[in-house]
């Protein structure tokens, strides 16, 4: 069964700073993973996905993130934090590109001035 | 635009009563899912649809029944509200991309 979790519900980062949100998955089959944002009063979004193709993907608004087999890992990073970056993310995996998509339970990043 | 929208945005009810969930997409996509977000456990799905006449139960599908008659409609329907099933609900497509695509989202509350 495939499942994500999601180290630290809560992340504050200081404008500028280095945002790193942990996701690490379980699959037993080659995943796809993805890294979702919802904005408050929104829908989710997507931000960026790995399909086997190269392991570091990058994604919309200057994030990305490393797919790490060893670690069973998907992290996302942003070199820089800005203010509109707080919103709460999500990571996912899913086992084929229609498959259903599981959830981790979340990671709210606040951006601190 | 095509877009996915999701109906009532808001909607209060009483435990025991049948509530409906109203999502419509027109992307004319084949994958159509339906899933609750809560506090402390993200999102989970409730049931899934691949097509027409086609419907397959989630991780939380107690309570919860869908169907789809066309490619644009995926309706949740709550036979027997309770307020357990108070909660954010999101219905989402997708086109075998991988990519998920969200309605923003019906608030209920079951009192």
């Amino acid at each position: 069964a495939q499942s994500v979790t999601q180290l630290g519900s809560h992340v504050s980062v200081s404008e500028g700073a280095l945002v790193l949100l942990r996701c690490n998955y379980s699959s037993s089959v080659p995943p796809y993973l993805f890294w979702y944002v919802q904005y408050p009063n929104q829908g989710l979004q997507l931000l960026l996905k790995y399909t086997s193709a190269a392991t570091l993907v990058k994604g919309i608004n200057g994030f990305e993130a490393e797919f790490k087999k060893s670690e069973t890992s998907f992290h996302l990073t942003k070199p820089s934090a800005h203010m509109s970056d707080a919103a709460e993310y999500f990571c996912a995996v899913g086992e084929t590109s229609y498959d259903k998509v599981i959830f981790g339970p979340g990671t709210s990043l606040s951006v601190i001035p | 635009d095509a877009e996915i929208t999701q109906s009532p945005r808001h909607k209060i009810t009483e435990t025991g009563r049948q509530v409906t969930l109203a999502c419509h997409q027109t992307w004319n996509h084949n994958n159509m899912f339906w899933y609750r977000q809560d506090l402390g456990h993200g999102l989970r799905l409730i049931h899934y649809s691949y097509g027409v006449h086609d419907t397959n139960k989630g991780e939380v599908s107690d309570g919860y029944s869908v169907s789809r008659s066309n490619t644009e409609d995926l309706p949740l329907t709550l036979e027997s509200a309770a307020s357990s099933q108070t909660s954010v609900y999101f219905c989402a497509s997708s086109r075998n991309t991988g990519e998920l695509f969200f309605g923003e989202g019906s608030r209920l509350t079951v009192l």
